[in-house]
């Protein structure tokens, strides 16, 4: 069974640095991209940025470029999504999905990570 | 950046009733067209790719159609599972982007 697992809610202040993480199980996590998409509170979806695991090839949405880091470690089937100093602005919920390179759409996601930026 | 318009972003329906969601690029995408289902609390599910395909498990009363810079999502025999709000997602050019989304609700 394809799984995408996400890590726990995170509480953080301004300032601070953060990585969250997305493990898939079930396939071959190289032969997948994996994409990570940003919900703020009662909005809609948007897409920041995928990452080739094969060879941490990255993409960036340019809304997000220079604000996050997109990485991805295969030996351990897992990629990441970081910040270095977080905003208030960075309060959503974040997502990854699998995404196939014949075609950029999400057929499986995790479960979505809650991060929460306040002083 | 393609912009992606859907519509409506909100309307009622009861079950059994049948619903058609409509979504349009600012330019063309060669059905290069993905449909999501979202319920509250939860994350994206796949419904449908390259405008009218259907995701493996997904019931055969969602359909999608359209060509060019239009295309629709139709349901058509509202379950109770399927209140919830919907997204369509190009990605014929990066970045990828969605839609507004629509918000099924009980009449």
């Amino acid at each position: 069974e394809v799984q995408l697992v996400q890590s726990g809610a995170e509480v953080k202040k301004p300032g601070e640095s953060l990585r969250i993480s997305c493990k898939g199980s079930g396939y071959s996590f190289t032969s997948y991209w994996i994409s990570w998409v940003r919900q703020m509170p009662g909005k809609g979806l948007e897409w920041m940025g995928r990452i080739d695991p094969s060879d941490s090839y990255t993409n960036y949405s340019p809304s997000f470029q220079g604000h996050v880091t997109i990485s991805a470690d295969k030996s351990i089937s897992t990629a990441y999504l970081q910040w270095s100093s977080l905003k208030a602005s960075d309060t959503a919920i974040y997502y990854c999905a699998r995404q196939e390179g014949s075609g950029w759409y999400g057929d499986y996601w995790g479960q979505g990570t809650l991060v929460t930026v306040s002083s | 950046d393609i912009q992606m318009t859907q519509s409506p972003s909100s309307l009622s329906a009861s079950v059994g009733d049948r619903v058609t969601i409509t979504c349009r690029a600012s330019q063309g995408i060669s059905n290069s067209l993905a449909w999501y289902r979202q319920k509250p609390g939860k994350a994206p599910k796949l419904l449908l790719y390259a405008a009218s395909r259907l995701e493996s498990g997904v019931p055969s009363r969602f359909s999608g159609s359209g060509s060019g810079t239009d295309y629709t999502l139709t349901i058509s025999s509202l379950q109770p599972e399927d209140f919830a709000t919907y997204y369509c997602q190009q990605y014929y050019s990066t970045p990828d982007t969605f839609g507004g989304g629509t918000k099924v609700e009980i009449k």
